[in-house]
Formats: C-alpha cells, sequence, structure tokens
C-alpha cells in the first residue's frame, strides 16, 4: 500500500517568512495529492491540491509542486500570517475504484508575530 | 459550496453506552463518505468507506460490530459506537466525496469529540 512521510514534523517562521512542508510518496501509481490545514479542535480543510498531470499549482500565496519522478511534492507558503499557524497534512491517492487517502504524519506550522 | 457538517460536536457518555455521531453534507449529495478517527497529535486514521446504500467497508483493525455505519441516505451517514469504553475516547471526524464529481475531492467536517467517563 501507500506510504507517506512528511517532514518537518514542526515549523517555526516569523511573520512574513516562507514555510515549506515536504512530502515523500511510495505508490507510483498515486496520482492526486491534496494538502489539508487543521485547527486546533477542528477538521481538515482542503486548501490545495494536485493532480499528476501537473508540476506546479497556485493559489494566492500558497503553491504545491509535484515531482513525480522522485515522488515527492511540497506546499509553500509566502508571506505567513500568524493565522497560518496550524497542523498542516499532506496526503496521496490513486485515482482509481475505491481508493483512500493515505495521510502524511502532519506538520505544526507556528508563525510567531 | 461543499459543505460537511457532524452532530454532536462535543459528547460526554458513561461507559457501557452507545453513542451516535451524524454526518451530513449540507449543499450537496454523497454517494461516498469516510469515518476518520484522531489521536491527539497524532494524523487521521480511517475506520471505514461507506456507500449509500451498501454495507460499509471497515479498516483492518477496527471492529465492525462496535462501530457500526450506516449511509441511508446521499446526504447522511452515521456512526454509533457501541458499548463505549474509555478507549474509545477520540476525536472523530468524516468526510465526503461529491456524487458524480471526482472521486479524489474529499471534505472534511468539524469533527466530533467523545470523551468516555
Amino acid at each position: 500500500g501507500e506510504n507517506v512521510e512528511q517532514h518537518p514534523s514542526t515549523l517555526s517562521v516569523q511573520e512574513g517568512d516562507s514555510a515549506v512542508i515536504k512530502c515523500t510518496y511510495s505508490d507510483s501509481a498515486s496520482n492526486y495529492f491534496p494538502w489539508y490545514k487543521q485547527e486546533l479542535g477542528k477538521g481538515p480543510q482542503l486548501i490545495i491540491d494536485i493532480r499528476s498531470n501537473v508540476g506546479e499549482k497556485k493559489d494566492q500565496r500558497i503553491a504545491v509542486t509535484l515531482n513525480k519522478t522522485a515522488k515527492h511534492f511540497s506546499l509553500h507558503i509566502t508571506e505567513t500570517q500568524p493565522e497560518d499557524s496550524a497542523v498542516y497534512f499532506c496526503a496521496a491517492r490513486r485515482n482509481s475504484g475505491y481508493s483512500t487517502l493515505t495521510f502524511g504524519k502532519g506538520t505544526m506550522l507556528l508563525v510567531s508575530p | 459550496g461543499a459543505v460537511v457538517s457532524q452532530h454532536p460536536s462535543r459528547v460526554i457518555c458513561k461507559s457501557g453506552t452507545s453513542v451516535k455521531i451524524e454526518c451530513r453534507s449540507l449543499d450537496f449529495q454523497a454517494t461516498t463518505m469516510f469515518w476518520y478517527r484522531q489521536f491527539p497529535k497524532k494524523s487521521l486514521m480511517l475506520m471505514a468507506t461507506s456507500n449509500e446504500g451498501s454495507k460499509a467497508t471497515y479498516e483492518q483493525g477496527v471492529e465492525k460490530d462496535k462501530f457500526l455505519i450506516n449511509h441511508a441516505s446521499l446526504t447522511l451517514s452515521t456512526l454509533t459506537v457501541t458499548s463505549a469504553h474509555p478507549e474509545d475516547s477520540s476525536f472523530y471526524i468524516c468526510s465526503a466525496v461529491v456524487a458524480g464529481g471526482r472521486l479524489d475531492t474529499q471534505y472534511f467536517g468539524p469533527g466530533t469529540r467523545l470523551t468516555v467517563l
């Protein structure tokens, strides 16, 4: 089955800095890679996703890059703000049948004012 | 769009009782819903996949007689924790996939905090 590794487990940055979270996956058949933001006591919120037919996707201050050859994908947050502080999860999935998302272990991002 | 709700948000019960958690897709129909469990500072652990009108598919190690799942309509799935014990205390989260949409885009509910005394 799929295995998703996520690093770092915690990341502290100053407001305005950039933050990068990296994930690797093991199943070469995976072709869907979402990122979720989870605030304390709440459910995960989909913030961006990428499919294997593209290498990069941007949405305002958030971007995701995908390297299928190396089987890794990354989340980039620019101009971080204190409200970006949360736990971020990456995930991977085969887009077929009843495949389910496999999640990384999460990264706690702390943005200091 | 694509809002998923859960009820209740928090529940405290006595050991031995059963607790039902509801998951609703508010503005879309969901043929597939998922139930996850999350321990403090841990990732999401998939418990089961629920398809409307059919039996749920449970992940290995999840007791189907303890965690009863019913997906009776395209907008509602329920998880019943039967004969709850303190070790069942956890954060339970459901998610839903838009019917007829991409199978991969999952929207999560806000979660239910279960505490068993």
